[in-house]
């Protein structure tokens, strides 16, 4: 089956630093959306992106579909706490009648 | 507006033994979606509804899962009978369904352990 490749797997962060994670896939998709999941609940939607080279901004967090539509990024600037959690890309393939395929998420936490 | 709801959050059965989840989409949202989602991974698709109808349900194990969505509103995923890797969340999203907007919104899921 298809398969995301979403990096880094975790990440250690420090209030105040930005940070980056992406995704990338061997297909082509039509649409990127990233997730937030905290411990114990659904996954809540952040930024969704529709077309190759497209930027959006939520807030401090920026996402980018990537130009290949192969790949995304997504960037939080100025981390605070309350930003630890599972970040999870979701990429949508045309004609796939919406179904999403998640990467394995990339884990968020606050640097001891 | 009101989110996805799902019920009961947590449930917690012997194997071999079966269980069935329920959920309500956002008003108005057309297509309706059922995920597994095993610890330490993303969620993975189980049955994709559009209104009443079963538009994706390539990846459920038919031979134990089951699901309905008689009125093209609620629906509820059974599991009969349940084995030891059924443990897992299961969540429920639903999005409008049509061109350019499928984002997909998700509820709060259940948490299944067998045991």
């Amino acid at each position: 089956g298809q398969q995301l490749n979403q990096s880094p797997q975790s990440m250690f962060i420090q209030e105040g630093e930005d940070v980056s994670m992406n995704c990338t896939s061997s297909s082509i998709f039509n649409t990127w959306l990233w997730y937030k999941q905290d411990p114990g609940e659904g996954p809540v939607l952040l930024i969704a992106l529709y077309k190759a080279g497209e930027l959006t901004s939520n807030g401090r967090l920026t996402a980018q579909f990537g130009i290949t539509r192969k790949d995304s990024f997504l960037n939080i600037s100025a981390s605070i706490p309350s930003d630890v959690g599972i970040y999870f890309c979701a990429g949508q393939l045309g004609g796939s009648q919406g179904n999403l395929i998640f990467g394995k998420g990339t884990k968020l936490s606050v640097k001891p | 507006e009101a989110g996805v709801a799902q019920s009961p959050r947590y449930k917690i059965i012997e194997k071999r033994q079966s269980v069935a989840f329920w959920c309500n989409p956002i008003s108005g949202h057309a297509t309706l979606y059922w995920y597994q989602q095993i610890l330490g991974q993303g969620p993975k698709l189980l049955i994709q509804f559009q209104n009443n109808g079963v538009v994706d349900d390539s990846q459920l194990p038919k031979d134990r899962f089951s699901a309905e969505r008689l009125k093209g509103v609620d629906s509820t995923l059974k599991i009969q009978p349940a084995k030891l890797e059924d443990s897992a969340v299961y969540l429920c999203a639903s999005s409008l369904g049509f061109t350019g907007a499928y984002e997909q919104y998700f509820g709060p899921g259940t948490r299944l352990t067998v045991t």
